[in-house]
């Protein structure tokens, strides 16, 4: 059974970086799929922001592609993204995704990043 | 981006209803796409993809349709665990983009 679970501050100061982890148990992220994020801000939709390929592709949304790096280490079995420079737009509810085919079949719960000083 | 336009954008049926929710893409996408089921605090979960193919272990009551820009999710007989928020998502192309989402409620 694939589980991820995504793990890192829940609060983040304006201008700062917000790091998340995903760590993934049930499948090695080194055999195969993408390895996506998703964020959905409270109340609202859900947006792509990015995803790695088991063999270290990426693709980021055009929107966040200035501040946005999403990497693996695959001996710890989990991957990670980062965001630079947040502001208030960026609070959010953020999934990570095993992503077969480019749609994400094995979700996170979801960690809630609220930016705030 | 290729925008994704779901409609309605809410939906109240009753138990045992048949209901269809449509997304339309702003160009062609092929059959690239995706459908999701969310609950309140919880994951989407992925029910449909390539258009019309259940995901292991959802249920047939759930089926899709369409290629090209115009799709369907239609749920049969529902019950109470279906009145979710449903959601589209295209991969024809990067970057990959949502729709809106069709909140579906109980009558």
């Amino acid at each position: 059974q694939v589980q991820l679970q995504e793990s890192g501050p829940g609060l983040v100061k304006p201008s700062e970086t917000l790091s998340l982890i995903c760590t993934v148990s049930g499948y090695s992220i080194s055999s195969g799929y993408y390895w996506g994020w998703i964020r959905q801000p409270p109340g609202k939709g859900l947006e792509w922001i990015g995803s790695i390929h088991h063999i270290g592709s990426t693709h980021y949304n055009p929107s966040l592609e200035s501040r946005v790096t999403v990497s693996l280490d695959t001996s710890k079995n989990h991957f990670s993204l980062k965001l630079n420079s947040v502001t208030a737009a960026d609070t959010a509810v953020y999934y990570c995704a095993r992503v077969g085919l480019s749609v994400p079949d094995y979700w996170g719960q979801g960690t809630l990043v609220t930016v705030s000083s | 981006d290729i925008q994704m336009t779901q409609s309605p954008s809410s939906l109240s049926a009753s138990v045992g209803d048949r209901v269809t929710i449509t997304c339309r893409a702003s160009q062609g996408i092929n059959n690239y796409l995706a459908w999701f089921q969310q609950k309140p605090g919880k994951a989407p979960k992925s029910l449909i993809y390539a258009a019309s193919s259940l995901q292991s272990g959802v249920p047939s009551k759930f089926s899709g349709s369409g290629s090209g820009t115009d799709f369907t999710l239609t749920i049969s007989s529902l019950q109470p665990d279906d009145f979710a928020i449903y959601y589209c998502q295209q991969y024809n192309s990067y970057p990959i983009t949502f729709g809106q989402g069709t909140r579906l409620e109980i009558k």
